[in-house]
């Protein structure tokens, strides 16, 4: 099984900062990265596909990059509503599998 | 609009079974994948079960043997049997569908609000 390692596991950060989240596979999974976000109590929403691909609807403050084993998720400026818990998930083989997230807390 | 709809949860023994239900609207279950994820209280995400368009079907260890994905065409709806339930299947089980276009393979783009299973004696 492929291990996706995130970090940090837990941030602290301010409205407007620049925030980034590192997710590692265990083995190379070429693009197959997908990030999401989940607030308490509720399903996770899909941020990122692909690596890099913002889905419809996502702020543009929203990026991902990378490929082969290391991977960021990028918040060019941080919102109110963005103080969340961040999943990546590969999609390369299954099983697919997800970091163990990162939460962003004020 | 695309809506996800489980149900089907509850408190269950060790040992017995459940089988929960995901009502889809504004696609065609028949059509595309769809998988189940779960969720431990206060824990992350894990993957479950994944059903291809083509009937194919993939588990996740913890679910090998025990867990069964379906659908039935007629209602537009995605099952999860789950037999020889253990205190470690406690978790929120949500439905998603599965991304099968280049740019979003195997990626999770629309989800139900989740149905909680609780295996307690």
């Amino acid at each position: 099984d492929i291990q996706m390692t995130q970090s940090p596991s837990s941030l602290s950060a301010s409205v407007g900062d620049r925030v980034t989240i590192t997710c590692r596979a265990s083995q190379s999974i070429s693009s197959y990265l997908n990030w999401y976000q989940q607030k308490p109590g509720k399903a996770p929403k899909l941020l990122i596909s692909g690596a890099s691909s913002l889905q419809s609807g996502v702020p543009s403050g929203f990026s991902g990059s990378g490929s082969g084993t290391d991977f960021t998720l990028t918040i060019s400026s941080l919102q109110p509503e963005d103080f969340a818990t961040y999943y990546c998930q590969q999609s390369y083989s299954t099983p697919w599998t997800f970091g163990q997230g990162t939460k962003v807390e004020i | 609009e695309v809506q996800l709809v489980e149900s089907g949860g509850g408190l269950i023994q060790p040992g017995g079974s459940l089988r929960l239900s995901c009502v889809v609207s504004g696609f065609t279950v028949s059509s595309t994948y769809m998988s189940w994820v779960r969720q431990a209280p206060g824990k992350g995400l894990e993957w479950v079960s994944v059903l291809y368009d083509g009937g194919s079907t993939y588990y996740a260890d913890s679910a090998k043997g025990r867990f069964t994905i379906s659908r039935d065409n007629s209602r537009n709806t995605v099952y999860l049997q789950m037999n020889s339930l253990r205190a470690e299947d406690t978790a929120v089980y949500f439905c998603a569908r599965v991304g099968a276009q280049s740019r979003n393979w195997g990626s999770f783009d629309f989800w139900g609000q989740g149905t909680l299973v609780t295996v307690s004696s």
